[in-house]
């Protein structure tokens, strides 16, 4: 059963504290992407990895850190100095190939709350 | 990058045909056409894509005229599971990390 796994589905953190979200695919798509989405609003993206050992900073980098040692993973850590990390987090995958169009795929999502 | 502009919301009843029009103005010449919808608390979901004329799959029709400024997404037979927010992306290849959703088309469809 190919797809865009993440978990937790609910995390709670105290301020304060680091936590790592996870995402794993299993299509064999070579690029990754975080979302946050806050209430009512559209998807902002975090950060995105075209290859392993590598990645890049979306737009609202700041307070976040990410890792590719795999081409299947991709997690995300929420740092402390995020100063508000309570947030709808999505995952997603793209083939990213010369010539394919950018179509992502995306996880079921991991909704955060800072207590 | 293009910027997409579409209504912030529209209603419907079961049944009916819905038509969600997105404006591109800005498109390049190899940049694709793409919607997708999300259901709360869920990642969105691909629906559709394409460069012009019509498209058609089992879920939609996406209909581009040919100057490319516009699309519009249209849902045959609406049913209260179609409720749903719709966003209309615009880029091409190449362009990895680059597609931007902006707050998309509230469609709320009433019994």
């Amino acid at each position: 059963d190919g797809g865009i796994t993440q978990s937790p589905k609910y995390l709670f953190r105290k301020e304060g504290q680091n936590v790592t979200l996870s995402c794993e695919q299993n299509l064999n798509h070579d690029a990754m992407y975080w979302y946050r989405q806050d209430p009512g609003q559209g998807l902002r993206l975090i950060y995105y990895s075209q290859i392993v050992n590598d990645f890049q900073k979306g737009d609202i980098a700041e307070g976040y850190s990410v890792s590719r040692e795999k081409k299947e993973s991709f997690p995300l850590t929420v740092t402390s100095a995020q100063k508000n990390p309570t947030a709808f987090y999505l995952c997603a995958s793209s083939i990213d190939r010369a010539g394919v169009t950018d179509t992502q795929y995306f996880g079921p999502g991991t909704r955060l709350t800072v207590l | 990058l293009a910027k997409t502009t579409q209504p912030i919301s529209m209603d419907s009843y079961e049944g009916q045909e819905v038509n969600i029009t997105c404006s591109h103005n800005n498109i390049a010449t190899n940049d694709y056409i793409t919607w997708y919808q999300q259901f709360p608390s869920q990642g969105p979901r691909f629906i559709i894509q394409g460069y012009k004329t019509k498209v058609t799959n089992e879920v939609a029709s996406l209909f581009i005229p040919a100057d490319r400024k516009s699309s519009t997404l249209s849902l045959p037979r609406v049913s209260l599971s179609d409720t749903a927010v719709y966003y209309c992306l615009v880029g091409g290849t190449g362009n990895t990390g680059k597609l931007i959703f902006g707050q998309g088309t509230t469609l709320q469809v009433k019994p």
